[in-house]
Formats: C-alpha cells, structure tokens, sequence
C-alpha cells in the first residue's frame, strides 16, 4: 500500500492564523482526499484533489476557509485559514491505492486553536 | 441518506479474551465495507476490505463477516492483546471514492 507522510504531526495556533499542513505519497496517485475528524466523532470528508484542476470541497466546506493546492501527483496541501477554536480537529489525507489496498491515510494533524 | 452505525460505542474486554463489534449500514448502491483501526493519534489502518461477494475475510487475529442481504458486517478481534486498544471504524462505499464512515467502537483492553 502507499506510504503517506504527513507534517506537521501535530501544531498549537492562535485564532485568526493560518497553517498548511502537507501530505507526500511515495508513489503517484490520481485523487487524494483531505479529512477532518473533530474530537470523539468519525471523518468528515474535505475535498477531493485532483491533480491540475481545483478541488471538489463537500457540503459545508469552501475553498476561502480551506485551500487546497494538488501541484503534481505525489504531493498536496490544505490550509486552514482564519482559524478559530471550533477548527480544533485532527486532519488527515488519504488517497485510494486500488480495492486490494483499500484506503490509505495519513498519520494526521492534530491542530489545536487557542 | 447513506449511514453506518456501530455498535456498541465503547467496550473493555481482558486480556487474552475475545470480543465482536457490529456495524449496519444503508449505503445503497453498495460497493465494499472496510475496517479500520484507528491508534489515539493517529491516522486509521485499513484491517479488510470486502465486495458484496464476499462474506468473511481475515486479517491475523482480526476477522471480518458481511451480510449484504441484512446490510451488516462484524469485525471479530480473537485472543486480545493490549496493542488492540484503539477506535475500530466500518467504512462503506457506495462508489469508487464516497466513503461513509461509522462514529467508531472504542475498545480497550486490559491485563
């Protein structure tokens, strides 16, 4: 399966920054999949990255509040902007490696916003 | 609206013991379930992964069962070890990429 390495692990920020949180695959991939997970719930799917084109964001999520950058297909980015204490939540990355591999994810983010 | 549901929320078993958690789901049309554990910090690890063909599968001491006819599926931790403590996530997909996750067991285990 792919190896995802995702930084940084973990991040403390004060309300109103930013933070860029990046994820490297070691192979290529067509779609990789960005995830919050808040405090003691599942994930919550972000936006679908394409590499090329712009991301697909669901229901309740915009591109202002988290950008996403795909430059190439090994790599990709989501920003947190604008932070503010409810962004308090782990994000993770993912792509799909095949039904044989299933889905793989990143170690995460645990972001915390004080 | 497609949904997973896990049961039970939380569970402590000893050591050495076996335990079995649940997940139902409604995803339609349904193309796989996949189980997930999940370390405290960490980002889940795929266990199994299923097709609606397929009615159990194995992963070590971790084993899968799915009925498609019943929308359910179980995950069966045998002989517990205490690295076993984490959150067992179902994940059912009702296409090549829409997932939908279940909320999670808990399962510790104790010496």
């Amino acid at each position: 399966s792919a190896v995802i390495s995702q930084k940084p692990s973990r991040d403390i920020c004060q309300r109103g920054t930013s933070l860029t949180i990046q994820c490297q695959v070691d192979s290529q991939v067509t779609m990789m999949f960005w995830y919050r997970q808040q405090p003691g719930q599942s994930l919550t799917l972000i936006a679908t990255a394409n590499q090329g084109s712009e991301a697909t964001y669901e229901s309740g999520f915009v591109i202002d509040k988290f950008p996403i950058s795909r430059p190439n297909l090994t790599f990709s980015t989501l920003t947190v902007s604008n932070m503010s204490p409810e962004d308090s939540s782990i994000y993770l990355c993912s792509v799909e490696r095949g039904t044989d591999y299933g889905y793989t994810f990143g170690s995460g983010t645990r972001l915390t916003v004080v | 609206k497609n949904q997973v549901e896990q049961s039970p929320q939380s569970l402590i078993i000893l050591e050495g013991k076996n335990c079995t958690l649940q997940c139902n789901y409604t995803v339609s049309p349904f193309s796989n379930l996949r189980w997930y554990k999940q370390d405290t910090g960490r980002g889940p690890v795929s266990l199994t992964i299923m097709t609606f063909s397929e009615n159990t599968k194995s992963n070590g001491r971790y084993t899968a069962t799915l009925d498609a006819d019943t929308k359910q599926s179980s995950l069966h931790i045998t002989a517990s070890q205490l690295s076993d403590s984490a959150s067992y996530i179902c994940v059912v997909s009702a296409d090549d990429y829409k997932l939908s996750f279940g909320a999670g067991t808990t399962v510790t285990v104790r010496a």
